[in-house]
């Protein structure tokens, strides 16, 4: 049974870079058709897909934060990771990591328990 | 504003049944993309229910079902009941000249009276 963790700092200063690890239990990061996605959800609002990455190394990432956005994985340590640069007030949100399978045609069968990140000085 | 737009909130009574619409466009859900529903219970992380537009992982029970037609789907519970009083959310994928993205609704609150 696959497990997600994320993990970082829960306050982050208005411009600098939000950097998120979501950490990989039960399974290889490596294995099998997945792709893994960063999802986030300020306080009382819906759900935002930010990126992901394949198993591949490959990358896609949501057109509106796609300048500021870097997703990257180290399978060695069986993680994937978030850079989200330059924040502001609105990317304080939960943030989730969460594993998307083919068997799933491709849903987002498992999710981390999110983290709580505020941007404020 | 939402690519996929569902109803803000609905409600109904235990053993009733609801419908909660995903309305979307030829961009995404006309355009042939499977549509998955996720329930998010308060304060946890959410929870997929329904996946390629009709089809239920493990464990979740028959009461809930989904389905999807043209530019729209549905989800659908039946017997209604309180553990059911959660948020729900389709989410499906967008390509367009700006780009393509996975792409989730704006979540419809359900109430059981």
């Amino acid at each position: 049974q696959v497990q997600l963790q994320e993990s970082g700092p829960g306050l982050v200063k208005p411009s600098q870079t939000l950097s998120l690890t979501c950490t990989v239990s039960g399974g290889s990061i490596s294995s099998g058709s997945y792709y893994w996605s960063w999802i986030r959800q300020p306080a009382g609002k819906g759900l935002e897909w930010i990126g992901r990455i394949y198993t591949s190394g490959s990358t896609n990432y949501n057109p509106s934060l796609k300048s500021r956005v870097t997703i990257s994985v180290d399978t060695s340590k069986n993680q994937f990771s978030l850079k989200l640069s330059s924040v502001t007030a609105a990317d304080t949100a939960v943030y989730y990591c969460a594993e998307a399978t083919a068997s799933a045609r491709d849903a987002f069968d498992i999710w981390g328990q999110g983290t709580m990140v505020t941007v404020s000085s | 504003q939402s690519v996929l737009t569902q109803p803000p909130s609905v409600s109904g009574a235990p053993g009733q049944r609801v419908t909660i619409s995903c309305t979307g466009s030829s961009s995404n859900i006309g355009a042939g993309y499977d549509v998955h529903w996720y329930q998010q219970l308060p304060g946890t992380a959410p929870k997929l229910l329904i996946y390629g537009n009709s089809n239920r992982p493990s464990g979740v029970p028959d009461r809930f079902s989904g389905s999807k037609s043209g530019t729209s789907a549905s989800l659908a519970i039946t017997g209604l009941q309180a553990e059911d009083e959660a948020d729900y959310y389709c989410q499906s994928y967008d390509s367009s000249l700006s780009g393509s993205r996975v792409v989730f609704g704006g979540g419809t609150k359900l109430t059981v009276l």
